[in-house]
């Protein structure tokens, strides 16, 4: 069955220095992968995906993502990170060759410290 | 409609009593899903509808929790006896299948046990 893991509960980070969520994932197939963000007392908002082509994937709010078959992570990076920034991340995966569920991380919760 | 609505927003209810929480997906998202989250916590699968084909019920906590979804629209989340651990947020998001986007989350009900 796919599976993701986000291995760290909390990251903390100076503003301004760039920032790094790590997603790692498992699945039979051909991933697709998301990452979402959940500001205090709000929803889920979707961030960005990757589904094929560049391994590279923009995304709002500056935020980008590498896809890496060989290491099986897609993490989530942003160059300089803003104290707005600050919430709880989701990494999550859909394998469409399964039963096309999407699974999510735990999540990884992102403090940037003024 | 334009996004995911989940009613109500929040629901207070003593213990031990049935409680009913709605989810209208987006017209022609055939996947549906339910997940809890406690406070601060991850997101915790619950179930997952995907157009005709049998739900996955494998998050489902326990024989108190139950959904129903109607063709491929409503779907309301049934918990029965209410207990405090239930209380946590419930959200729903739902997606189209088979093409790799991403799903869209409702708000979701805050459902709170006393």
């Amino acid at each position: 069955a796919q599976s993701v893991a986000q291995p760290e509960d909390q990251v903390n980070v100076a503003e301004g220095n760039p920032l790094t969520v790590k997603c790692t994932y498992s699945v039979s197939g051909n991933p697709y992968l998301f990452w979402y963000v959940q500001y205090p007392n709000r929803g889920l908002q979707f961030l960005l995906k990757y589904i094929t082509g560049d391994n590279l994937v923009k995304g709002s709010y500056g935020f980008e993502a590498e896809f890496n078959k060989s290491q099986t992570s897609f993490h989530l990076k942003k160059p300089s990170a803003l104290v707005s920034d600050s919430a709880l991340y989701f990494c999550a995966v859909r394998d469409l060759n399964r039963d096309d569920k999407i699974i999510f991380g735990k999540g990884t919760r992102l403090h940037i410290l003024p | 409609g334009a996004g995911v609505s989940q009613s109500p927003s929040n629901k207070v209810t003593e213990k031990g009593k049935d409680v009913e929480l709605r989810c209208d997906p987006i017209s022609g998202h055939t996947a549906l899903y339910w997940y809890r989250q406690r406070l601060g916590q991850g997101l915790e699968f619950l179930i997952y509808f995907q157009g005709n084909s049998a739900p996955d019920k494998s998050g489902l906590p326990s024989d108190r929790f139950s959904a129903e979804r109607t063709g491929e629209s409503v779907s309301t989340l049934t918990i029965q006896r209410t207990q405090q651990e239930d209380s946590a947020v419930y959200l729903c998001a739902s997606s189209l299948v088979s093409t790799g986007t991403e799903a869209f989350f409702g708000q979701g009900t805050r459902l709170t046990v006393v």
